[in-house]
């Protein structure tokens, strides 16, 4: 099992539509928990931190199920610019918590 | 204020030459990481810096690469001998100290021809 491990899409969207991805990671040693959003040949930048309650941005929700080790990312009333690749990061933990793995990422298309 | 930098932004070489790529991390942040990033894959991490702690190499793919960090200021990694398989993105972030979030520089673009 990939130690992070997303669905690689195209996902393809109208305006307005509500998306969600997930995420499972192999990792039990894990702690934390993050999406960043990477746009087509820009650099990765970080969109939230998941807790273990679940959290909420905006349009974004997002949620941790440790039990399962499975992640979600929720976009509601999806924008053009929400159109990038959503990389979900887990950290290694166990002594290694500045090591972050990172998924390859879901692609997000949203159309007008 | 300014960002994670990154030089040169792209780069072109011929195998079996050496390159260097500079890093200039945010001011006052005490971790520096480098990963590469090939076309359609996830980021792959090769090395931290903490501060004057020893580094941790333990991402670095063969001993044709290295890297340096003199303090908590810039980072130099080096490939020598460039093989095809090293076309990639090398992507720097720096984080403040002990903190998980990490801010990423706009990558230099190496093609080894």
């Amino acid at each position: 099992r990939k130690e992070v491990e997303q669905d690689p899409g195209p996902f393809n969207v109208p305006e307005g539509a509500t998306v969600a991805f997930n995420c499972t990671y192999s990792n039990s040693a894990s702690q934390s928990f993050f999406w960043y959003r990477q746009d087509c040949r820009k650099e990765p930048k970080l969109l939230m931190s998941v807790y273990s309650s679940g959290n909420e941005d905006g349009r974004f929700t997002a949620q941790l199920n440790r039990a399962s080790q499975y992640i979600s990312l929720l976009i509601r009333d999806s924008k053009l610019s929400d159109s990038a690749t959503y990389l979900c990061v887990v950290n290694r933990g166990g002594g290694s918590n500045y090591k972050l793995t990172f998924g390859k990422g879901t692609l997000l298309t949203v159309n007008p | 204020g300014a960002g994670v930098s990154q030089s040169p932004s792209n780069k072109v070489t011929e195998k079996g030459k050496d390159v260097e790529l500079r890093c200039d991390p945010i001011s006052g942040h005490t971790a520096l990481y480098w990963y590469r990033q090939r076309l359609g894959q996830g980021l792959e991490f090769l090395i931290y810096f903490q501060g004057n702690s020893a580094p941790d190499k333990s991402g670095l793919p063969s001993d044709r690469f290295s890297a340096e960090r003199t303090g908590e200021s810039v980072s130099t990694l080096t490939i020598q001998r460039t093989q095809q398989e090293d076309s990639a993105v090398y992507l720097c972030a720096s984080s403040p100290y002990y903190q998980e979030t990490q801010y990423f520089g706009p990558g230099t673009r190496l093609l080894v021809l």
